[in-house]
């Protein structure tokens, strides 16, 4: 059974700081997501990674993978209010021929001013 | 227009109705999925379709069924809900056949569930 843990749960940063969320996963996986949740909203897709070693840059987050380790990360760079969501991870698993989703809990990020 | 779409958003019962979520998409995706999410818990697979043809149960399948009508329509059904269902439930699409074979999941506005 795949388990994806993402630290921390809960973040609370000031604006303009650097902070790291991570996700750790069990088994073997072959694409890595990362989405962001607005209280009371729906999902929405921030980054796909596909490989080792795969970085993807928006704005100021950066996603990045290391299949060996079985760890990404999300790293926020200067904070500011409006990155103020939820995050969460979710690894693609393949079970036989089938393809599902397992999600981290997410980190509730709150900025403050 | 929203590209997945849930009805209803907001929908208050009681214990032992049964009670049906539609999901819809004009996105053309061929894969798509019905999740429940709990605070603390993230987000938990209940059924997943890979086409009209095809259903199979998720995580947390128990107490739940749903119906594939069409490639772009599918329903997730709580025959008798119970309070322990209550819950923000999300649909969400994806395209397998998407040219950088991501399968990205699109995920809809939700419906937020109350089982009295």
């Amino acid at each position: 059974e795949l388990k994806v843990e993402q630290n921390p749960l809960f973040l609370s940063m000031q604006e303009g700081k650097n902070y790291t969320i991570y996700c750790n996963y069990s088994t073997t996986s072959d694409r890595l997501y990362w989405y962001r949740q607005d209280p009371g909203k729906s999902l929405e897709s921030l980054f796909v990674l596909l490989s080792n070693g795969a970085v993807k840059q928006e704005g100021r987050l950066m996603a990045s993978l290391d299949t060996k380790a079985r760890l990404s990360t999300l790293h926020i760079t200067a904070a500011v209010h409006d990155l103020s969501a939820t995050y969460f991870c979710a690894v693609r698993y393949s079970g036989g021929s089938n393809y599902k989703l397992t999600f981290g809990k997410g980190t509730l990020l709150t900025v403050n001013p | 227009d929203a590209d997945v779409t849930q009805t209803p958003r907001n929908r208050i019962t009681k214990t032992g109705k049964r009670i049906m979520l539609e999901c819809s998409q004009t996105k053309g995706h061929d894969r798509m999925y019905w999740y429940r999410q709990d605070p603390g818990l993230g987000l938990r697979l209940i059924y997943y379709s890979f086409d009209v043809k095809d259903i199979n149960k998720g995580e947390i399948s128990d107490g739940y069924s749903v119906s594939r009508q069409a490639q772009a329509k599918f329903s997730l059904s709580l025959e008798s809900a119970i309070p322990n269902q209550t819950a923000l439930y999300f649909c969400a699409t994806s395209d397998s056949l998407a040219g950088v074979m991501t399968d990205t999941q699109y995920f809809g506005p939700g419906t937020r569930l109350t089982v009295l």
